[in-house]
């Protein structure tokens, strides 16, 4: 069955450091996105990105940045982690005009910035 | 831009019972999708049940069903015959087209044996 994938599910990080938060699909979705998850906030967008090659910026992505590449991944990178980035992080994906234009998220990643 | 709030931060029900969760949302749009997702402790987002804005028809899936009233852009999730399964957090979320998802804060639903 076609899925999406997050790695690593759980990772404990020191302030400062580069971390890369991994994500895979295999629908062939060409739209990808990023969300983190926070106690009062719901879900806001990272990044997202339309088809290879293309990114763009959501709503917190100040600290953040993705790359796409292919199709079937789109890495999030912290680029120096702080504390303020200790959250859940979920990958989705989707494809225009298919399933009602669902978005299928990703199992998530707990990152713990220390 | 477009926004969607959940009024009801936490609600409970007794098993076996019908219990609804409001939403509703600002847009200026007239063809967009409306989502309810369902997210267990475990945090993974499982989809519950979604509706077209061009579809008067409500969506219905199995015991979750939605009243749908466009003109008042509201968006309420219905579960009948409530099973403790059912307790988890509920998000209402809005997309026009192949754009981002916009969600609400999120209804804790707690289900009493």
């Amino acid at each position: 069955d076609a899925e999406i994938t997050q790695s690593p599910r759980h990772k404990i990080t020191e302030t400062g450091r580069q971390v890369t938060l991994a994500c895979h699909q295999t629908w062939n979705h060409n739209n990808m996105f990023w969300y983190r998850q926070d106690l009062g906030h719901g879900l806001r967008l990272i990044h997202y990105s339309y088809g290879v090659h293309d990114t763009n910026k959501g709503e917190v992505s100040d600290g953040y940045s993705v790359s796409r590449s292919n199709t079937e991944d789109l890495p999030l990178t912290l680029e120096s982690a702080a504390s303020s980035q200790t959250s859940v992080y979920f990958c989705a994906s989707s494809e225009f005009g298919q399933s009602g234009n669902t978005i299928y998220f990703g199992e998530g990643s707990w990152l713990t910035v220390v | 831009a477009q926004t969607v709030t959940q009024s009801q931060p936490e609600m409970s029900v007794q098993e076996a019972e019908t219990v609804t969760l409001s939403c509703t949302y600002d847009t200026s749009e007239s063809d967009y999708y409306l989502f309810w997702y369902k997210q267990p402790p475990s945090r993974q987002m499982i989809l519950v049940i979604r509706q077209e804005a061009y579809k008067q028809q409500n969506a219905t899936e199995n015991r979750f069903s939605v009243n749908f009233q466009k003109a008042a852009k509201s968006f309420s999730l219905k579960i009948s015959d409530s099973q403790l399964g059912d307790a988890a957090m509920y998000f209402c979320a809005y997309r026009k087209g192949s754009e981002k998802l916009v969600f609400g804060k999120g209804t804790k639903l707690t289900v009493n044996p």
